[in-house]
């Protein structure tokens, strides 16, 4: 099983700022997904195949990486971005979910 | 417009079965794969399995042993059992379909709302 390992657990960002949030996997992936989940809601689609953003994801928002190592930027940080960041895998079943870093407004 | 929504009962006992059912519009499901996830109160997301458009399966190794998912097409409706609950299986339980129908996974475009399942006595 690819274990995902995120980090930081959670950050605390003012608006503004530039955040980055890791994504390190056990063994190589060939892509990373990313959903943002508020609280009470369901998880939604924000990255997929990397780079790429879901559809209605402010542009301020990118993804990048390869192998094990990935990551999640926001350019500037918007209050509406305060969430929780999950990053995915399914280059190897099972489909696993990296431990969620929590984004909060300073 | 493409929806996906999770019934099933709110409490089950320790040790009896879990029947979920997520019912689906806006697409086919003999075009589309759909999962299964799980999230635990305050903890993150795991995955419990798939069913193929074709109608094959795969799960979690991990809940392997326990776990049924299946399909009736013509209702629109995937199924999902668990059996043998215990209070660690209390979590909220989504079905999510993938983006795209072609070319490999892309990731969970729509998810249902979820529904919460308590297992206690």
């Amino acid at each position: 099983e690819i274990v995902l390992t995120q980090s930081p657990t959670t950050i605390a960002a003012s608006p503004g700022e530039k955040v980055t949030i890791t994504c390190r996997a056990s063994s190589s992936v060939s892509y990373m997904y990313w959903y943002q989940q508020k609280s009470g809601a369901s998880p939604k689609l924000w990255i997929y195949d990397t780079s790429k953003l879901a559809s209605g994801v402010p542009n301020r928002f990118s993804g990048s990486g390869s192998g094990t190592s990935y990551s999640l930027t926001i350019n500037t940080m918007e209050t509406e971005d305060a969430a929780t960041y999950y990053c995915q895998q399914w280059s190897s079943t099972p489909l696993t979910f990296g431990s969620g870093t929590k984004l909060e407004i300073k | 417009q493409v929806q996906l929504k999770e019934s099933g009962p709110g409490l089950v006992q320790p040790s009896q079965t879990l029947s979920l059912t997520c019912t689906v519009a806006g697409f086919s499901l003999t075009s589309y794969n759909v999962h299964w996830v799980r999230q635990p109160p305050g903890k993150g997301l795991e995955w419990m399995g798939v069913i193929w458009n074709t109608g094959g399966t795969r799960y979690n190794s991990a809940l392997k042993s326990r776990l049924s998912i299946s399909k009736d097409t013509s209702k629109s409706q995937v199924f999902l059992k668990m059996n043998s609950l215990q209070t660690e299986d209390t979590a909220t339980y989504y079905c999510a379909r993938e983006r795209l129908n072609y070319g490999g996974y892309s990731g969970f475009a729509y998810w249902g709302q979820g529904t919460l399942v308590t297992v206690s006595s």
